[in-house]
C-alpha cells in the first residue's frame, strides 16, 4: 500500500534554513514524489518534483531557496532563508495505479 | 498564465446532488490529463478522481466510486464533476488540478491549481 509520511510541524526562525521530510512506505523507496506548498487560505502550489535519483525540478516561478533531496525512502524539500510567507502547509504527493496519495502535511511555522 | 477556476459549490443536503465545474484558459487543456482534490475544513489533501486527456479514461477513490462522476468538454475548455448521494463527510473545499503532461506522456504530477470551491453537505 503506497503511503507518505509526513510529520504534522515544523518550525525555524526567519532567515534560518529548514528540511521538510516526507517518507515512502516500504517498497516504494524508489518512487517519484512532488512536493506542493499551501498558504492560509489560498489553493496549494507546486514546488517541485523529487526523482529517484535525488535530482529536483522545480515548477515555474519558484525561488532557488527552495530545493530537494533524497536519502533511501526519505524525500526532502529544504527552504533556506526563510521568508514569513514561507509560513504554510507543506505536502508531498505520489502516484501509482490510477490513484495518487498525499502526506498529511506539515505544518511549518516561521518564528 | 495557466489559470484553472473552479465553480458550483453550494450548501445541500445529505442524499443529494451537485455539480462542479473548472474552467481552463492559458494552456492546451485538450493534451492534458486532470484530476479533482478535496480538502475537508482543517484537513489535508485527499485525492478525489482523475481524467485522461481525451476523456476515455476515469478513475475515482474509493470514497465516492459509484456516487461521482468526472467527465470533461474538451471543446469548451471545462472539467466538470457530478456528485450524487452525497454526505456530510463530502463537505469539502475541492480544487480541480492539472497533470503535468509533455510530448504526449503525462508524469504523474499536479503542475497547476485551482483556488477551489466549497461544498457543505448538510441539514
Amino acid at each position: 500500500q503506497l503511503v507518505l509520511t509526513q510529520s504534522p510541524s515544523a518550525s525555524a526562525s526567519l532567515g534560518a534554513s529548514v528540511k521538510l521530510t516526507c517518507t515512502l512506505t516500504s517498497g516504494h523507496s524508489s518512487s517519484v514524489i512532488a512536493w506542493h506548498q499551501q498558504q492560509p487560505e489560498r489553493g496549494p502550489r507546486f514546488l517541485m518534483t523529487v526523482n529517484s535519483d535525488g535530482s529536483h525540478s522545480k515548477g515555474d516561478g519558484i525561488p532557488d531557496r527552495f530545493s530537494g533531496s533524497r536519502s533511501g525512502a526519505e524525500r526532502y524539500l529544504t527552504i533556506s532563508s526563510l521568508q514569513s510567507d514561507d509560513e504554510a502547509d507543506y505536502y508531498c504527493q505520489t502516484w501509482g495505479s490510477g490513484i495518487q496519495v498525499f502526506g498529511g502535511g506539515t505544518k511549518l511555522t516561521v518564528l | 498564465e495557466v489559470q484553472l477556476v473552479e465553480s458550483g459549490g453550494d450548501l445541500v443536503r445529505p442524499g443529494g446532488s451537485l455539480r462542479l465545474s473548472c474552467a481552463a484558459s492559458g494552456f492546451t487543456f485538450s493534451s492534458y490529463a486532470m484530476h479533482w482534490v478535496r480538502q475537508a475544513p482543517g484537513k489535508g489533501l485527499e485525492w478525489v478522481s482523475y481524467i485522461s486527456s481525451s476523456g476515455s479514461t476515469t478513475h475515482y477513490a474509493d470514497s465516492v466510486k459509484g456516487r461521482f462522476t468526472m467527465s470533461r468538454d474538451n471543446a469548451k475548455n471545462s472539467l466538470y464533476v457530478q456528485m450524487n448521494s452525497l454526505r456530510a463527510e463530502d463537505t469539502a473545499v475541492y480544487y480541480c488540478a492539472r497533470e503535468h503532461c509533455s510530448g504526449g506522456s503525462c508524469s504523474g504530477h499536479f503542475d497547476y491549481w485551482g483556488q477551489g470551491t466549497l461544498v457543505t453537505v448538510s441539514s
